[in-house]
């Protein structure tokens, strides 16, 4: 596609409900990172995949977070069991190399745990 | 470990005054440098970027030089103008070792008219 989509954009769910997050890169682009982003906030590093390999998963913050990038394209951020905590912006980015220039960003998924 | 630190906002200018927003960074080696904005109700966008000491990024009116020696990454821009309301994050990219990208808080910039 023409941009980075992630989908959805807005997800209010259940405290204990088990989300997923999706996106989808720019065509072609190797690199895929994660991010969240609490409100006033900048982006903080979560995950990152080349191809369908997850690189370096240092960000997670626990293990009810888990990523997948099964055929190195779209990827999902799956968080079991939400807590109010995990409320924030999720935002997605690719590059088209490992380590080349810039990351290009997605819109983000606004996750709001109720 | 690595990190940015950039001015506190809000920062309010009225329309062609200077801007500065203020940002330094620590890191192991020589990351990359950036600027990322984002306008109201968009995502990030890349604003201006630089590779190595001493390269300035420009884009739109806004520069930025790397600065090796004081680790900073200053925004500035001459005449600022209602649209460039919005806020800007300093961010700096590891070439090594995962590449990820860590940024600022962000400084929330607004343009009176």
């Amino acid at each position: 596609g023409a941009g980075v989509s992630q989908s959805p954009r807005y997800k209010v769910t259940k405290r204990g409900q088990d989300v997923a997050l999706r996106c989808d890169p720019i065509s072609g682009h190797v690199s895929l990172y994660w991010y969240r982003q609490a409100l006033g906030q900048g982006p903080e590093f979560l995950t990152y995949f080349n191809y369908e390999a997850q690189q370096d998963k240092s960000g997670l913050p626990n293990d009810r977070f888990s990523a997948e990038r099964p055929e190195g394209s779209i990827s999902t951020l799956t968080i079991q069991r939400t807590e109010q905590r995990d409320s924030a912006m999720y935002r997605c980015a690719s590059s088209p190399q490992e380590g080349v220039t810039e990351a290009f960003f997605g819109q983000g998924t606004r996750l709001t745990v109720v | 470990g690595d990190s940015v630190t950039q001015m506190e906002g809000p920062v309010t200018l009225s329309e062609e005054a200077f801007l500065t927003i203020n940002c330094t960074y620590t890191a192991t080696g020589y990351p990359s440098l950036f600027w990322y904005v984002q306008y109201p109700g968009e995502g990030l966008q890349l604003l201006l970027k630089a590779t190595k000491a001493d390269d300035k990024g420009s884009n739109k009116g806004f520069e930025a030089t790397y600065r090796k020696e004081t680790t900073s990454f200053h925004l500035e821009k001459g005449s600022v103008q209602v649209s460039d309301s919005a806020v800007y994050f300093c961010a700096l990219r590891l070439n090594t070792g995962g590449f990820k990208t860590i940024f600022g808080a962000g400084t929330r910039l607004f343009v009176k008219a």
